[in-house]
């Protein structure tokens, strides 16, 4: 089982800021993935990686496979991504474990 | 539009009573699964399916059955309902491949009394 845990769980920023919200997997993986659900529920699938960096929009997702960790970005935040964030690992057999989640909330 | 369709969205049920959620995705995608999440534990995947005919346990399968007769269906079945799978379900589907996300349903808040 991979143990998957992120951090901060809870994190507020004035608009504007850079945000980074980190994550950390026990054991090797196939790829990692950032989710994100707003309040009311639906979950949105961000990134899913397994190398190097991936950029859309203002998110900015990084891996760094021999450290076991991953990060994601927000530049320019905005009150519209108050959300939580959701850290997942995928290994070659498609289990998934998942991280509790940071809750991100944006002040204007 | 492309989307993965889980009905109910709510559901209180009592104690032993046999349910089914359903879940239906129109985009042909081959992989499938189902996630419980709950408050302080996260999400947690319970079965996926890489195929037709082709089902896997995830990390809390117990108390759970799932099938896979179609590529668009992939039903969640409670058995024999009981208080501690009081959750939020989430059904997703995945094209196959490294270079495909997952794509959500919408939830379903199920209440077991």
């Amino acid at each position: 089982k991979n143990e998957v845990e992120q951090s901060p769980q809870n994190l507020t920023a004035q608009e504007g800021e850079f945000i980074t919200i980190n994550c950390s997997y026990s054991v090797g993986i196939s790829a990692l993935h950032w989710l994100q659900q707003h309040p009311g529920g639906g979950i949105v699938s961000l990134f899913m990686l397994s190398s190097g960096k991936k950029k859309h929009g203002r998110l900015i997702a990084t891996i760094n496979i021999q450290e076991k960790h991953s990060s994601l970005h927000i530049t320019a935040s905005h009150p519209r991504d108050s959300a939580v964030y959701i850290c997942g690992s995928s290994n070659t057999g498609n289990q998934f474990y998942f991280g509790t989640g940071t809750s991100l909330t944006v002040i204007p | 539009e492309a989307q993965v369709t889980q009905n109910p969205r709510y559901l209180i049920t009592v104690t032993g009573k046999k349910l089914t959620v359903t879940c239906s995705q129109n985009m042909n995608h081959e992989y499938m699964s189902w996630y419980r999440q709950d408050p302080g534990l996260g999400l947690r995947q319970i079965y996926y399916s890489m195929n037709v005919e082709v089902t896997d346990k995830g990390d809390v399968p117990e108390g759970y059955k799932v099938s896979r007769k179609e590529k668009r269906n992939f039903p969640l079945i409670l058995e024999s309902p009981s208080p501690n799978q009081t959750s939020l379900y989430f059904c997703a589907s995945k094209r196959d491949g490294q270079n495909y996300g997952y794509t959500f349903g919408s939830g379903t808040r199920l209440t077991v009394v």
